[in-house]
């Protein structure tokens, strides 16, 4: 059982708009900021959106991220199948000494 | 480049001690903590650990406190996990990564490519 909550699935057609949530608590995203993370089949994770909403150099525009009160979401906008991937949030606890939590993850599927 | 080398899978048996490693190159290395997090077949990311490379200073995980141990050389520029008698249940993908920056805002933006450890009888 993840500490951050996010649905197991997701899916969309090429060119839609998909949104994937995370739901955490006050320990965590309630006053930290989500990062969020792709992982492609086979593949190490990247780095997709930090600090709620910045986007590393080299991630097209269409991943967008947003955080309110102890959730964050991850939008994708103009869906494209290379799209097709696992999709994690994560944030800082500040419990037990703190340390990161992650999410169990979202698969996206492209139709 | 900035880029984290991990070493190779490892096979092993229930017991056995095992040092993995993840080599730094194109930044200073110094100045990043470097994380380790676990991906047990088909599952989801746990995050294990951190070190900051400059002065060892080291937390863990309470899921994966006492399991393992994080450690780093900084005069060979890279990081270790170890563990002192392996389980099955370990059995997993492991990649380190670097953080960004001096808080978790800023995410772990370089990872290495993985190492797999398989731990069968």
């Amino acid at each position: 059982q993840s500490v951050l909550t996010q649905p197991p699935s997701a899916s969309g057609t090429p060119g839609q708009r998909v949104t994937i949530s995370c739901s955490g608590s006050s320990s965590n995203i309630g006053s930290n900021t989500v990062n969020w993370y792709q992982q492609l089949p086979g593949t190490a994770p990247k780095l997709l959106i930090y600090s709620n909403n910045q986007r590393p150099s080299g991630v097209p525009d269409r991943f967008s991220g947003s955080k309110s009160g102890t959730s964050a979401s991850l939008a994708i906008s103009g869906l494209q199948s290379e799209d097709e991937a696992d999709y994690y949030c994560a944030a800082w606890d500040d419990s037990l000494n703190g340390h990161v939590v992650f999410g169990g993850g979202t698969k996206l599927t492209v139709l | 480049e900035v880029q984290l080398v991990q070493s190779g899978a490892e096979v092993k048996k229930p017991g056995e001690s095992l040092k993995i490693s993840c080599k730094g190159s194109g930044y200073s290395f110094t100045s990043y903590w470097i994380g380790w997090v676990r991906q047990m077949p088909g599952k989801g990311l746990e995050w294990m650990g951190i070190i900051y490379p400059g002065d060892s200073d080291t937390r863990y995980s309470p899921s994966f406190q006492g399991q393992v141990t994080i450690s780093a050389d900084k005069s060979i520029s890279t990081a270790y996990l170890q563990w002192s008698s392996l389980k099955a249940s370990d059995t997993a993908m492991y990649y380190c990564a670097r953080r960004g920056g001096d808080s978790s805002s800023y995410g772990m933006d370089v990872w290495g490519q993985g190492t797999t450890v398989t731990v069968s009888s």
